[in-house]
């Protein structure tokens, strides 16, 4: 089956401490790999994706990603954490150009002064 | 990616009325768009993939009758929920199949039935 498992439901740091979601994928095929961010009330804007090559990934706003098939993650990276960067945040897999995306269930990120 | 406008960004209506979200694709022609369904603190549940011309495709436990999607246009694809229940209060949000394997996501709506 395919499923995306973020493991850490919450989690919090401390503003200039370094970040790392987890994010475990399932996936029969070669996958698609995502990861968004969402403040409250808001929509999902992406941070980073993963489709081919380079398999350690720039994204937006100092984040990063390395897809690891061999353990089937795409953890997501941050060297320090800024005070706005508190929010949720989704891994999702695809499979396909415009197929449909499995979210995972979503990390909270606190950062605390 | 693609801009995407989605409206209404809230709306509150009462139970048994019917409420009509829109999701317009500004400046890509889109084939295909979903809707998503997001409870509190939870994560994105994929309700149906729109494809423009033909019919949704639901995903399993969606009930259509209820959620009618239309996606007439490349620009435009609406759902609507009817007869609507206290129960169906969520927040709704649509997203954009673009190019690249982009997808680009609309900003919600969040639905409250009174």
């Amino acid at each position: 089956a395919q499923s995306v498992t973020q493991p850490d439901i919450h989690i919090t740091v401390s503003e200039g401490a370094s970040l790392e979601l987890r994010c475990n994928y399932s996936y029969g095929a070669t996958p698609y790999l995502f990861w968004y961010v969402q403040s409250p009330g808001q929509g999902l804007q992406l941070l980073l994706k993963y489709f081919s090559g380079d398999t350690l990934v720039q994204g937006i706003k100092g984040f990063e990603a390395e897809f690891k098939r061999s353990q089937s993650s795409f953890n997501l990276r941050k060297p320090s954490v800024h005070w706005s960067d508190a929010a949720e945040y989704f891994c999702a897999v695809g499979g396909n150009q415009g197929g449909k995306l499995i979210f995972g269930q979503g990390t909270e990120l606190s950062v605390k002064p | 990616g693609a801009v995407v406008s989605q409206h209404p960004s809230w709306v509150i209506c009462k139970s048994g009325t019917s409420v009509k979200i829109e999701c317009r694709s500004l400046d890509f022609q889109a084939t295909t768009m979903f809707w998503y369904r997001q409870f509190p603190k939870q994560s994105l549940m994929l309700m149906a993939t729109s494809n423009e011309g033909s019919k949704a495709t639901y995903e399993q436990g969606v009930e259509k009758d209820k959620f009618l999607i239309n996606h007439a246009s490349l620009t435009l694809s609406t759902l609507t929920v009817t007869s609507a229940h206290p129960e169906d209060s969520s927040f709704y949000i649509c997203s954009v199949a673009g190019s690249n394997y982009g997808y680009t996501f609309g900003s919600g709506t969040r639905l409250t039935v009174v």
